[in-house]
């Protein structure tokens, strides 16, 4: 079956450092692709998506760009902040399928430090 | 911007309890969705609905039963609830083929 899996964390980075999230997918068909974002003592929020091979998705300085050649959408961010703290999520969704249901990566932490 | 509610952000209940968990969304969403959140198991899909009345299994249902007598509320029963049971449950809507919006979550302990 359809399957995501992210690097593990935690990953502790200090501001201003760049930051890589690995995301690879194993999917029939022509998946969506998303970041999830949860803050501490919050729900999901999305981050930033794309429906098609070589989109780029992009949203408060975070980038992913789905790459079918690889199955990847690695998350991406030139300049942490204090303030990125947080659980980020890799999703895909069977774009053909009527429920849009989602597969999950188990997650990674993210702390910066001041 | 959508708001997804769930009734409680923190429930303590006891073994063999029934439990509700509630769920209410405000965008007519036609899907409506329950994950239990586990450290190192990421979201599991519990029950969703694509419709008033209508529901289907995810990954995990064993245990649990929903219902969703009007378009806006999704509820999830812990039948007779186990330590096992003591997560975090988070509800989700959407449009069909639409980006998923969640709730703040709540928070279970099954004592």
């Amino acid at each position: 079956g359809d399957s995501v899996t992210q690097m593990e964390g935690p990953v502790t980075l200090s501001e201003e450092a760049c930051l890589t999230i690995n995301c690879t997918y194993t999917a029939t068909g022509y998946p969506s692709l998303f970041w999830y974002v949860q803050y501490p003592g919050e729900g999901l929020q999305l981050l930033l998506k794309a429906t098609k091979a070589d989109d780029k998705g992009s949203n408060k300085g975070f980038e992913a760009t789905y790459r079918k050649e690889t199955t990847s959408f690695h998350l991406e961010k030139g300049s942490v902040q204090v303030s990125d703290s947080a659980v980020y999520f890799c999703a895909l969704s069977d774009r053909w399928g009527s429920q849009g249901n989602l597969i999950f990566g188990k997650g990674t932490k993210l702390s910066v430090k001041p | 911007d959508v708001k997804v509610t769930q009734s409680s952000r923190y429930l303590v209940k006891r073994t063999g309890e029934k439990v509700f968990l509630e769920c209410v969304q405000d965008m007519d969403h036609e899907n409506m969705f329950w994950y239990r959140q586990d450290p190192g198991l990421g979201l599991r899909l519990i029950y969703f609905s694509y419709d008033v009345k209508m529901k289907e299994k995810g990954d995990i249902p064993e245990g649990y039963s929903v219902s969703r007598e009007k378009k806006e509320r999704f509820s999830l029963i812990l039948e007779s609830a186990s330590t096992n049971q003591t997560s975090m449950y988070l509800c989700a809507s959407s449009y069909i083929g639409q980006p998923q919006h969640f709730g703040d979550g709540t928070r279970l302990s099954i004592l």
